[in-house]
């Protein structure tokens, strides 16, 4: 079964754009999760999507934003990026809400200049 | 909210000996510790996890145990080897938070030949 995928790896972006960054969960899977690392504040919550539906948030302004679509894959989206930004997105999949295993993808790492 | 505090940053060993890292978590609601180990441009890999309705759980080498009465949990691994070597982060969530995993700072373990 394939793993979790995000896409795209790599992102070079300036300063006031935006991005989008997506991710395909394992099949089956309807739960996806980001987090952003960084080595400054290392793994953090950024939201979760069950069923098309933001379920929880974390403390992130509100230029990040995010969605899932029927089938499962998820986009999210920073506007306006500063350079603070920077960092590697990461993407989690699960078979279902509450408890239980996330598999992680490879990430997206984004540079902000 | 949790927090998660994890030790030590760094941890070398020699190929064969056991290494072991801790964690300590502060919400008492807690009730899902997993780990993950990392490699150097990949994702987070769920190496083991483990419930508050258990003591200790073992598979192969790796182990993690936990005390709810003092909230730590611990990954032990035996006879490591050099492909042990990686970044480990623990975590932990709580019912209904879903997704929500709170993560320890890492530890960087290296396993000298």
């Amino acid at each position: 079964k394939a793993g979790v995928t995000q896409t795209p790896r790599y992102l070079i972006k300036t300063r006031g754009q935006q991005v989008t960054l997506s991710c395909s969960p394992i099949s089956g899977h309807r739960s996806v999760s980001w987090y952003q690392q960084t080595p400054g504040q290392g793994l953090q919550f950024l939201f979760e999507y069950f069923s098309e539906t933001q379920r929880n948030k974390g403390n992130f302004p509100g230029r990040f934003s995010g969605r899932q679509f029927s089938n499962s894959r998820s986009e999210m989206n920073v506007s306006t990026l500063e350079l603070g930004d920077s960092a590697l997105y990461l993407c989690a999949s699960s078979l279902e809400q509450g408890i239980g295993e996330q598999f992680f993808g490879p990430g997206t790492r984004l540079t902000v200049l | 909210g949790e927090n998660v505090e994890q030790h030590p940053s760094t941890l070398s060993v020699q190929e064969g000996d056991s290494a072991v890292i801790k964690c300590t978590y502060s919400d008492s609601a807690s009730n899902y510790f997993p780990w993950y180990k990392q490699e150097l441009g990949k994702g987070p890999q769920l190496i083991i996890d483990i419930r508050s309705n258990v003591g200790e759980k073992k598979d192969q080498r790796i182990a993690v145990t936990l005390n709810k009465t003092a909230k730590h949990f611990s990954l032990h691994i035996t006879e490591t080897q050099p492909e042990d070597s990686a970044v480990y982060f623990c975590a932990a969530s709580r019912s209904g938070s879903a997704r929500q995993l709170t993560f320890g700072s890492g530890t960087q373990l290296t396993v000298l030949p």
